[in-house]
């Protein structure tokens, strides 16, 4: 079945550091891939998505290329502030799977002054 | 609008209680979810509605839990009874529904954390 991959964390960075968290993806046909992050004492909320090859999602200064070729969906980050602070979550979504988001685990991150 | 609205924000009970907790959709979405998060096994999907009727409740744990969803504006998630390894926090999300992508972003609320004592 369809499944996805995250680098495990916690990641710990200074801020004004570069960011990378690792995602890839199995699934068959072409799903569409989303990061979602959760603040701390908050719910999972939408970060970015993309829907085909090559697709850049993007927000709040995070990007994401859709690479069918290496079935990735990074996250990146030019400088991290210490408010990105959160847990970070790759997900897809594929017609075959009746509208249930694939979750990765989450990857910590911690972002210090 | 005023998003997924879950309560209680916390709950705190004792072995063998039961715990309702409820979820209160986004007006005019029509699937409904149910996730458990814990620190040993991350995000759960439980159970998710789609027009009020339960689609998949392949994750719900076991007969201890049950979910409902009356109308389109109301759900819960029962534990009875409650034991500790319940413990975790509880967050119910909805969608649109239907096909394309839009229709199906799911849109969380803050969560219940629950406690078993």
């Amino acid at each position: 079945g369809d499944s996805v991959t995250q680098m495990e964390g916690p990641v710990t960075l200074s801020e004004e550091a570069f960011l990378t968290i690792n995602c890839t993806y199995t699934a068959t046909g072409y799903p569409s891939l989303f990061w979602y992050v959760q603040y701390p004492g908050e719910g999972l909320q939408l970060l970015l998505k993309a829907t085909k090859a090559d697709d850049k999602g993007s927000n709040k200064g995070f990007e994401a290329t859709y690479r069918k070729e290496t079935t990735s969906f990074h996250l990146e980050k030019g400088s991290v502030q210490v408010s990105d602070s959160a847990v970070y979550f790759c997900a897809l979504l594929n017609a075959g799977n009746n509208r249930k988001l694939i979750w990765g685990l989450g990857t910590s991150l911690a972002v210090n002054p | 609008d005023a998003g997924v609205i879950q309560s209680p924000r916390h709950e705190v009970t004792e072995m063998g209680q039961e715990v309702t907790l409820r979820c209160k959709p986004i007006s005019g979405h029509n699937s409904l979810f149910w996730y458990r998060q814990t620190m040993m096994r991350g995000l759960e999907l439980l159970i998710y509605f789609n027009n009020n009727v339960p689609i998949d409740d392949s994750g719900m744990p076991e007969d201890r839990f049950s979910a409902k969803m009356p109308n389109a504006s109301f759900s819960t998630l029962k534990i009875q009874p409650s034991e500790p390894r319940d413990s975790a926090v509880y967050f119910c999300a909805s969608s649109l529904g239907g096909s394309g992508l839009a229709k199906n972003i799911q849109y969380f609320g803050a969560g219940t954390r629950l406690s078993v004592l």
